[in-house]
């Protein structure tokens, strides 16, 4: 059963134009989000997340956006730069009890020069 | 460097080996996590800790497997008769838990190959 859902394995960006990450969940109690950005051989770095009070959070370049109704989330990363280029995860979080965080199965994204 | 530590950072074993994994948190950090992250997947929970306590264990975790954080600072995670299912990243994070705000911090993890 998943939870979470990333259902573009990946993606392709011209340099400097927009990427857009796509997320899906299916557990209400959910209440915290994050994303996560993996480079090969790493761990994943905290990239930004946003509260279930909030519908929007920006943090420079990335851009995190809520629709609790439709139970969807979006990575938004504008201008796209060479360096984005990684994996993506999304996770959520209940944020009682363990707080632990379930992962989606991450998009791959790819920004051309 | 204060971030997460972990060591190994790989590990070949034979099948029906016994393996330990470090993991050095974060210092102030009062939780820390265990996932394990197989190929084409997202991390998945294993098991965390407060402090010393270890407060959940996910049903992914065997009885083969045990973590303890013996003094609140750094957790071992053991697999004991390892199994070719067991190939895996296995990934430690810690957080420090203020108020509604709960950032995980991960380590580079420890990737595991049993053949």
């Amino acid at each position: 059963d998943q939870q979470v859902k990333q259902n573009s394995p990946s993606l392709s960006v011209q340099e400097g134009r927009i990427s857009i990450l796509n997320c899906d969940y299916t557990n209400s109690m959910f209440d915290y989000f994050l994303w996560y950005k993996k480079y090969p051989a790493e761990g994943p770095t905290f990239l930004i997340s946003i509260s279930s009070i909030k519908d929007k959070n920006e943090d420079g370049r990335f851009t995190v956006f809520l629709n609790k109704s439709a139970k969807h989330l979006s990575l938004h990363i504008v201008p796209s730069q060479p360096g984005d280029s990684a994996v993506y995860f999304c996770a959520a979080s209940a944020r009682r009890g363990t707080y632990k965080y379930i992962f989606g199965t991450g998009t791959r994204l790819k920004v051309l020069a | 460097d204060t971030g997460v530590s972990q060591d190994p950072r790989h590990k070949i074993t034979k099948r029906g080996q016994n393996v330990t994994f470090r993991c050095d948190p974060i210092s102030e950090h009062n939780r820390l996590y265990w996932y394990r992250q197989t190929l084409g997947q997202g991390p998945e929970f294993l098991t965390y800790f407060q402090n010393e306590a270890q407060l959940e264990k996910s049903r992914l975790l065997s009885d083969r497997f045990s973590a303890e954080r013996p003094k609140g600072s750094f957790s071992t995670l053991e697999i004991q008769r390892t199994e070719q299912g067991d190939s895996a990243m296995y990934l430690c994070a810690s957080s420090l838990v203020a108020g509604n705000v709960n950032e995980q911090f991960f380590g580079p993890g420890t990737r595991l190959t049993v053949l």
